[in-house]
């Protein structure tokens, strides 16, 4: 079955370093890739989706790769703050929907 | 803004009650999906619909019903509720299509005791 592989572990950056989060899958390559952020108590919010043509995204302090040979996505934010903590989502399409990641906490210390 | 919402924010059932957890979004998506989240598990899928009347099963439809009887409303339905159903419940909309961006309600944390 498909799957969607996440450092369950949370990452601790501290303010103004690069995080970089990992997502792995199985099996085939999926066509998309997508990124979500989500704060605790909330429903996960849309931040970035990647296709398998593409080898990288970016948006603002945020870049997204997609290697299709190592079967990973990395997110990365660069310049790092504080109210970037959060959880992140990783989730691959498969058959019209979308198989997610447990999701990865980010901690930036001030 | 899309703007999806959860009839409650939270929810405290009794086992065996049947529970009615409705989701509503305002920009005439076409795909509507539940999910349920539990730490260390992500999300996973219980129905979904991409369309008025239609629903197809997802990775865990046991113990779960459907309806969307208008394009803008799903509604989930624990027909009757159990303590391994306590969890918090997602609802989100997309537009057609299978790999369109999700938008997401803010969630039911459901307890059944």
């Amino acid at each position: 079955s498909q799957k969607i592989e996440q450092n369950s572990e949370a990452l601790n950056i501290q303010e103004g370093k690069t995080a970089t989060l990992t997502c792995n899958y199985t099996n085939y390559s999926p066509a998309y890739l997508q990124w979500y952020r989500q704060d605790p108590g909330r429903g996960p919010v849309f931040l970035l989706l990647i296709r398998e043509n593409e080898k990288e995204k970016r948006k603002e302090r945020l870049k997204v790769t997609f290697d299709t040979t190592l079967k990973q996505s990395l997110f990365h934010i660069t310049a790092s703050q504080p109210a970037d903590s959060a959880t992140y989502l990783c989730a691959k399409d498969s058959n019209y929907q979308l198989i997610w990641g447990a999701g990865t906490k980010l901690i930036i210390k001030p | 803004d899309v703007k999806v919402t959860q009839s409650s924010r939270y929810l405290v059932k009794r086992t065996g009650e049947k529970v009615f957890l409705e989701c509503v979004q305002d920009m005439d998506h076409e795909n509507m999906f539940w999910y349920r989240q539990d730490p260390g598990l992500g999300l996973r899928l219980i129905y979904f619909s991409y369309d008025v009347k239609m629903k197809e099963k997802g990775d865990i439809p046991e113990g779960y019903s459907v309806s969307r009887e208008k394009k803008e409303r799903f509604s989930l339905i624990l027909e009757s509720a159990s303590t391994n159903q306590t969890s918090m419940y997602l609802c989100a909309s997309s537009i057609a299509g299978g790999y369109n961006e999700q938008f997401f309600g803010p969630g039911t944390r459901l307890t059944v005791l």
